[in-house]
């Protein structure tokens, strides 16, 4: 079974940019969870998708946005990029009443 | 209310020695405690989880600890291994398929 796929890999910006992050949940899995693991804050929740719908999204700015595709495929959207943005973006996907499984994340940085 | 606080922030254990990470949340609403296992340039895996009604959980060389009154639980790695140093997450969340909120992690190197 193939698990969470992210892409890119690694992505390089500058300020005031945008960037688009891709995520494939395991198949079978429609939900999708978004998290941010910067240098010395941790893994925090982005954004939660579940059959197409945002279900919940955390404690950031709305230039941060996603979606969720019919084939429960996501994309997030960061804009107007800052310094600060520049962490380690992982993907999780899961069903329900399952973990989450997460993807090996695309690496964001920002000069 | 939110928030999982995780100690030690990096541990040094020898090899065969037995590793303990401690971890203590607030909001009694949470209702599924999972640990990952985070390795350089890979993603976090789910290592092992209990569930507040249960006080202790063994797979293998990992065992959770779960104190339920005190709001608190642990991971022990018995007989560690080189192969274990990574970064150890707790995190907690209302359900098995819910947001999860990780605690700062543990960076845990056996020495060989």
């Amino acid at each position: 079974e193939a698990g969470v796929t992210q892409s890119p890999t690694h992505l390089i910006k500058t300020r005031g940019q945008q960037a688009t992050l891709r995520c494939s949940p395991i198949s079978g899995h429609t939900s999708v969870y978004w998290y941010q693991q910067a240098l010395g804050l941790g893994l925090q929740f982005l954004l939660w998708y579940d059959e197409g719908e945002e279900r919940n999204r955390g404690n950031f700015p709305p230039r941060f946005s996603g979606r969720q595709f019919p084939n429960y495929s996501s994309e997030l959207n960061v804009n107007a990029l800052e310094l600060e943005d520049s962490a380690l973006y992982l993907c999780a996907s899961t069903t329900s009443n399952q973990p989450q499984h997460f993807g090996d994340g695309t690496r964001l940085s920002i000069l | 209310q939110q928030q999982v606080k995780q100690s030690p922030q990096s541990l040094i254990v020898q090899k065969g020695g037995i590793s303990i990470i401690n971890c203590a949340y607030e909001n009694t609403a949470f209702d599924y405690f999972p640990w990952y296992q985070q390795f350089p340039g890979k993603g976090p895996a789910l290592l092992i989880a209990i569930r507040p009604d249960v006080s202790e959980k063994k797979e293998g060389r990992f065992t959770i600890s779960f104190n339920k009154s005190a709001k608190q639980f642990s991971l022990h790695i018995m007989d560690s291994q080189p192969g274990d140093s990574a970064t150890y997450f707790c995190a907690a969340s209302f359900s098995r398929d819910d947001k999860i909120i990780f605690g700062k992690g543990t960076r845990l190197h056996i020495l060989p």
